[in-house]
């Protein structure tokens, strides 16, 4: 049973230009959240999304930063227009149930790098 | 606004040895508590989990014990590996899906 998967694994972008992040949940779950990393930091929210639907968005930067997570294919986290503040670890989790507290599996995350 | 207190930020401790790494949080409605093992460029792995209507679980190496009246946390490691070493998170939930982490404990063990 695959866990969560994302790619890419490291992604490197000019100030500008456009970051595509994906990822794929593991098999059988239907919740995704993304969270971002700072060096020796801890994870913040960003985003919770069901398929389709976007549950709370209350972590995500309002200006630059989407998600979306289509009926079929990965959940892609789009960062436009990245700046060097946006260099992090961002990581994907997923988990099966909604309505009571349920695990959440990471991802071995995407690292971006903006120059 | 919610958050979760994470000591100590790092420790060193002899292989064979016992880790204790402890966290408080603030929401009282806060019912799960996840701990997490980061490896240098990995993503977190759960590693124990623990919900509010228990005081202690227990898998093999690892405890995590819940004091919910004073609102702690604490994850215990018994006989330290080498391989126990790495940055270690606790969570705790807010709400139904939302977790708040702590800052991280970086676990060294020495051989």
């Amino acid at each position: 049973n695959a866990g969560v998967m994302q790619n890419p694994r490291h992604l490197v972008r000019r100030r500008g230009q456009e970051a595509r992040l994906r990822c794929s949940p593991m098999k059988g779950h239907s919740h995704v959240y993304w969270y971002r990393q700072l060096p020796e930091e801890g994870l913040k929210f960003m985003v919770y999304l069901q398929k389709e639907n976007i549950i709370d968005e209350s972590g995500m930067p309002k200006e630059r930063f989407s998600a979306e997570f289509p009926k079929e294919g990965p959940s892609i986290l789009r960062i436009q227009q990245v700046v060097r503040g946006d260099s992090a670890a961002y990581f994907c989790a997923s988990s099966a149930l909604s309505g009571s507290t349920d695990t959440q599996y990471f991802g071995p995350g995407t690292r971006l790098t903006v120059l | 606004g919610e958050n979760v207190e994470q000591h100590p930020s790092t420790l060193s401790v002899q292989e064979g040895d016992s880790a204790v790494i402890k966290c408080t949080y603030s929401d009282s409605a806060s019912n799960y508590f996840p701990w997490y093992k980061q490896e240098l460029g990995k993503g977190p792995q759960l590693i124990i989990d623990i919900r509010s209507n228990v005081g202690e679980k227990k898998d093999q190496r690892i405890a995590v014990t819940l004091n919910k009246t004073a609102k702690h946390f604490s994850l215990h490691i018994t006989e330290t590996q080498p391989e126990d070493s790495a940055v270690y998170f606790c969570a705790a939930s807010i709400g139904t899906y939302k977790y708040i982490f702590g800052t991280g404990t970086r676990l060294k063990v020495l051989a």
